[in-house]
């Protein structure tokens, strides 16, 4: 099978604009996961979503939001960068198990 | 909060040896525990999954479980170059299925 895939692998926005992330998962999950990886706070769940519905949501701010479409494929939005937006995000795709699978990743620059 | 700890290291070990790594978590009700590796600019990727106290052998690795501790622990045997990494203790508590990491522990095994 093949594994998660995440696109664009890499970024560079501005402050102030908006940014789009893309998650396929491995073929028959059902549940992606988003997680933001930073040096200072490590990995933080950002929010999972099953079956075109949020069922789980971190502790962040509103200008990060995400959906989910009929085929699994999940995209995750954040508006009005901040620097501090900077990061490694991650999306975990699981199956009937709870063991999650991380995709490679998409690294974003905001300058 | 939900913590999940972990010493930073970097962890040193000669070529061979047995390298342990330890995690402590927060949350008595969590259910599920993972260890990932995660090498300098890539994903994390799963080393192994526990759910019951004791111990779970895969190969090099062995994973321990002891639940009234609230200790969760990783052991590579024979240690190889190749196991330097970042190694990401994970758990999943009572709240859907978002996982709650440790800021990752740095092995270092040298030759």
């Amino acid at each position: 099978k093949a594994g998660v895939t995440q696109t664009p692998r890499y970024l560079i926005k501005t402050r102030g604009q908006q940014v789009t992330l893309s998650c396929s998962p491995i073929s028959g999950h059902r549940s992606v996961s988003w997680y933001q990886q930073t040096p200072g706070q490590g990995l933080q769940f950002l929010f999972e979503y099953f079956s075109e519905t949020q069922r789980n949501k971190g502790n962040f701010p509103g200008r990060f939001s995400g959906r989910q479409f009929s085929n699994s494929r999940s995209e995750m939005n954040v508006s009005t960068l901040e620097l501090g937006d900077s990061a490694l995000y991650l999306c975990a795709s699981m199956g009937e198990t709870d063991t999650q699978y991380f995709g490679p990743g998409t690294r974003l620059t905001v300058l | 909060q939900k913590e999940v700890e972990q010493n930073s290291g970097p962890l040193s070990v000669p070529e061979g040896a047995i390298a342990s790594l330890n995690c402590t978590y927060s949350d008595r009700v969590s259910q599920s525990f993972f260890w990932y590796r995660q090498y300098s600019g890539k994903s994390p990727e799963l080393i192994m999954s526990i759910y019951s106290n004791g111990d779970k052998e895969d190969g090099r690795f062995t994973a321990q479980l002891n639940k009234a501790s609230q200790y969760v622990s990783l052991l590579i045997r024979d240690s190889q170059p190749s196991d330097s990494a970042t190694y990401l203790c994970a758990v999943n508590g009572n709240s859907g299925y978002a996982l709650n990491f440790g800021k990752g522990t740095s092995l270092l095994v040298t030759p």
